[in-house]
């Protein structure tokens, strides 16, 4: 079945620094790939999304990458703020379904 | 616009109490899902919808059921509720889309359940 591998978290980093969260999975056909954020007491939100291979998705300064070669996608962002501390999701969406997989959450703190 | 409205925000249950986390949209949307959220875990299917009338299973169903008489509506029912039921309840909402093209899900605030 349809998989998400995503970096274990926590994760604490300083103002403006850079940011990588991994993400990997496993699906059959050409899943739709998102990543999703958790604010402190609120529910996802979608932060970007790509849906086919070599896609960049953006967002906020965000930006990930349908990588098909290597199962991934991979977020990114060149300089952190304070207001980025949230809770991240990598999920799939496979087929023709609307069902979406997710990866365990990566918890960022981000310090001032 | 509310989107997707979940209650309550919070709920307390003794073991083999039954409850109804309550869902509602707002956005004409065909599908519908609940999540469950355990530390570590990420979401998990519990139950979804693509429409009145439809109802599916999704990873984790037991213990739980769904109806869906309308397309506002997908409420999340507890039978018996049991301890490893504690967890963080979430509703989605997104519309069908055509061909390969995955809409995006709006999800509710969350019901924080504790079973004692």
């Amino acid at each position: 079945g349809d998989s998400v591998t995503q970096m274990e978290g926590p994760v604490t980093l300083s103002e403006e620094a850079f940011l990588t969260i991994n993400c990997t999975y496993t699906a059959t056909g050409y899943p739709s790939l998102f990543w999703y954020v958790q604010y402190p007491g609120e529910g996802l939100q979608l932060l970007l999304k790509a849906t086919k291979a070599d896609d960049k998705g953006s967002n906020k300064g965000f930006e990930a990458t349908y990588r098909k070669e290597t199962t991934s996608f991979h977020l990114e962002k060149g300089s952190v703020q304070v207001s980025d501390s949230a809770v991240y999701f990598c999920a799939l969406s496979s087929g023709s379904a609307r069902q979406l997989t997710f990866g365990s959450g990566t918890q960022l703190t981000v310090l001032p | 616009n509310a989107g997707v409205t979940q209650t309550p925000k919070f709920q307390v249950l003794k073991t083999g109490q039954s409850m109804t986390l309550q869902c509602a949209q707002d956005m004409n949307h065909e599908y519908m899902s609940w999540y469950r959220q355990d530390p570590g875990m990420g979401l998990r299917l519990i139950h979804y919808s693509v429409g009145a009338g439809i109802t599916d299973q999704g990873e984790v169903p037991n213990g739980y059921n769904v109806s869906r008489s309308t397309t506002e509506d997908f409420p999340l029912r507890l039978l018996s509720a049991a301890p490893s039921q504690t967890s963080v309840y979430f509703c989605a909402s997104s519309s069908i889309g055509t061909g390969k093209v995955n809409t995006e899900a709006f999800f509710g605030q969350g019901t924080r359940l504790t079973v004692v």
